[in-house]
């Protein structure tokens, strides 16, 4: 059974820095991992789709990985600013199969 | 109107009462999504309808009866819920299902109370 795992859950920094949220999944065998930010209360705005055959993925100031043999994906965020501050999600997909993490509460501090 | 819609954006409801909730999509995708929200949970996938048809149900309660009378609209029928079945209700659409090059765009979402 897939699980999806975000570590931190909630993290806490100043603006300008640089900053690497986490996802783990236990079953490689996925289509794609897709990252979603959700502002409070609002759906998910999808950030980045990354495809099971590639390795990363850009958009702006964001940069997600996925290293598929370990179950691992990051999202790399580069000099933040207090509008970054939300949730972010992953979620894996295969089949009809998709499975979200509980996601990392982000603030960044002005 | 753009992108994925919901209404009604708040609904409270009784236990005993019938309610819908409604999405549309303004993309041209061909497949819709189904998910539950509940606080401290992870998203919870509900349905998958790929153009009309149900190819996914997740062994969530009958109470819960979705509907999709085209590729652009899908219905969640309610009735009977329990106050457990609060959360905010969000729907996504996809322009594929197969393979995995398809990004999910979602919905504002419903948030739901039930008294």
């Amino acid at each position: 059974k897939q699980e999806v795992t975000q570590i931190p859950a909630a993290l806490s920094v100043p603006e300008g820095e640089n900053l690497v949220l986490n996802c783990s999944f236990t079953d490689s065998a996925i289509y794609n991992l897709q990252w979603f930010r959700q502002d409070p209360g609002k759906g998910l705005t999808s950030l980045l789709l990354i495809q099971s055959s590639q390795r990363e993925q850009t958009s702006g100031r964001l940069n997600a990985s996925l290293d598929k043999s370990s179950g691992r994906s990051t999202l790399y965020i580069a000099a933040s600013q207090p509008g970054d501050s939300a949730t972010y999600l992953c979620a894996v997909r295969r089949y009809d199969k998709i499975i979200f993490g509980k996601g990392t509460r982000l603030h960044i501090l002005p | 109107e753009t992108g994925v819609t919901q209404t009604p954006r708040h609904l409270v409801m009784g236990m005993t009462n019938k309610k819908s909730l409604k999405c549309e999509q303004h993309l041209g995708h061909n497949a819709m999504y189904w998910y539950k929200q509940s606080a401290k949970k992870p998203l919870e996938l509900m349905f998958v309808y790929s153009l009309e048809e149900r190819v996914e149900n997740n062994s969530v309660p009958s109470r819960f009866s979705p509907e999709c009378p085209n590729s652009s609209h899908l219905f969640l029928h309610l009735h009977t819920l329990q106050p457990e079945d609060s959360a905010l209700y969000l729907c996504a659409s996809s322009q594929g299902r197969q393979g995995g090059r398809y990004e999910q765009y979602f919905g504002p979402g419903t948030r739901l109370t039930v008294t």
